[in-house]
């Protein structure tokens, strides 16, 4: 089945403590972004990968870090979280040069206290 | 700065009317637009895609139309159904870019 997976599914933390959100893909797509959704807000994307080690910044990336060393896997990466990280977010992949159809992972819903 | 704006309260409509979404843009010239429905507590779930050359596309009960002199984009469901109640996005794209960028949506309940 195709899909994107995101572990974990949620999280309570304390400011300042290093955590990871992990996303993996299983349909070879070259395109994987990170969005965080907030009530009013809508989507926001943090960053987006259009390939391996090929990462950019979306509109909010402050306070984030990514990597893509394989071609399924785009883990989220938050150094030193803040409460104003609390959020939900989404990991999603797509196919370039089709649809651009991205496939939306089910969502981490993250607190930092 | 870019922006998107899609109606911040619900629309409620009767179990067979149209419903129909609006999204607008400013300050960006985006090449493909698209629509997803979102239920609670998931993932949004692409519905269409329309390019900028493209006026309509319709899928099945779903109708899009794209409007790049007025900047705005019009979602249409016919014959709706309480299954459709859910919040729907829109969310814009450059050619040849990869950012994407969404609209906060709008929330559809249809009663029966």
């Amino acid at each position: 089945e195709a899909q994107v997976t995101q572990n974990p599914r949620y999280l309570i933390t304390v400011t300042g403590k290093k955590l990871t959100v992990t996303c993996s893909q299983n349909m070879n797509h070259e395109y994987m972004s990170w969005y965080r959704q907030d009530p009013g807000l809508g989507l926001r994307q943090i960053y987006y990968s259009m390939n391996v080690e090929v990462t950019d910044k979306g509109d909010v990336p402050e306070g984030y870090k990514v990597s893509r060393k394989e071609k399924r896997n785009f883990p989220l990466i938050l150094e030193s979280p803040s409460p104003n990280q609390t959020s939900l977010y989404f990991c999603a992949s797509s196919r370039e040069g089709f649809s651009y159809e991205q496939y939306f992972g089910p969502g981490t819903r993250l607190t930092v206290t | 700065s870019q922006k998107i704006e899609q109606n911040s309260e619900a629309l409620n409509i009767q179990e067979g009317k149209t419903a129909t979404l609006t999204c607008n843009y400013t300050n960006y010239s985006p090449a493909y637009l698209q629509w997803y429905r979102q239920d609670p507590g998931r993932g949004p779930v692409f519905l269409l895609l329309i390019r900028e050359n493209e006026k309509e596309k319709r899928k099945e009960r779903l109708k899009v139309t794209f409007d790049t002199t007025l900047k705005q984009s019009l979602f249409h469901i016919t014959a709706s159904q309480p299954a459709d109640s859910a919040t729907y996005l829109c969310a814009l794209r450059r050619a040849g870019g990869f950012k994407t960028i969404f609209g906060a949506g709008t929330r559809l309940f249809v009663k029966a």
